[in-house]
């Protein structure tokens, strides 16, 4: 079956920092890739998306792309801000969406 | 402004007692599905439904009951709840299964069960 795979957290930055968390997948079909982001005391939005490979998704400074070879997601910031807090789920969505576990990240002043 | 809304946010109850989350959503979305989140275990589905009368399990459906009467409502049944089924839970609608279709989600249920 399809499975997503994250780095675990927590992470912890000073702003201004680079942000990376892995996220490699195993799926059988051809899915698409997500990234949604969990602020504290709300649900889930999506941060960006990918639906084929070689796609390069982005949106607020955060980038990833949809690499096949290597079946990865990763997610990127080049300088995270307090307010990046939060927790950062991949996903794949092959007709049923799987998330990972979730890696919470917080941004100290 | 464009939404899913689940009722109620926080509920503290106790084992056996039936109780109902709802969840409507405003986009006239088709598909609505129910998640829960567990610390280290990501979220995981529930139910979900493709449209209305159309309903199926997830990956973790014990325990649980849905209905999809209306298009706009996919209401979450706890029939006897157990401790194992404190949690967090969302509901999510999108405008189909289709694989590069985001979902939308509510601000999510907190459940305590004693």
């Amino acid at each position: 079956g399809n499975s997503v795979t994250q780095m675990e957290g927590p992470v912890t930055l000073s702003e201004e920092a680079f942000l990376t968390i892995n996220c490699t997948y195993t799926a059988t079909g051809y899915p698409s890739l997500f990234w949604y982001v969990q602020y504290p005391g709300e649900g889930l939005q999506l941060l960006l998306k990918a639906t084929k490979a070689d796609d390069k998704g982005s949106n607020k400074g955060f980038e990833a792309t949809y690499r096949k070879e290597t079946t990865s997601f990763h997610l990127e910031k080049g300088s995270v801000q307090v307010s990046d807090s939060a927790v950062y789920f991949c996903a794949l969505n092959d007709y049923k969406l799987s998330f990972g576990a979730g890696t919470t990240v917080t941004v100290r002043a | 402004e464009a939404q899913v809304t689940q009722n109620p946010r926080y509920l503290i109850t106790v084992t056996g007692k039936k109780l109902t989350v709802t969840c409507s959503q405003n986009m006239n979305h088709e598909y609505m599905s129910w998640y829960r989140q567990d610390p280290g275990l990501g979220l995981r589905q529930i139910y979900y439904s493709m449209n209305v009368e159309v309903t199926d399990k997830g990956d973790v459906p014990e325990g649980y009951k849905v209905s999809r009467k209306e298009k706009r409502n996919f209401p979450l049944i706890l029939e006897s709840p157990s401790p194992n089924q404190t949690s967090l839970y969302f509901c999510a609608s999108s405008s189909g299964p289709n694989s590069n279709q985001p979902q939308h989600f509510g601000d999510g249920t907190r459940l305590s069960i004693l």
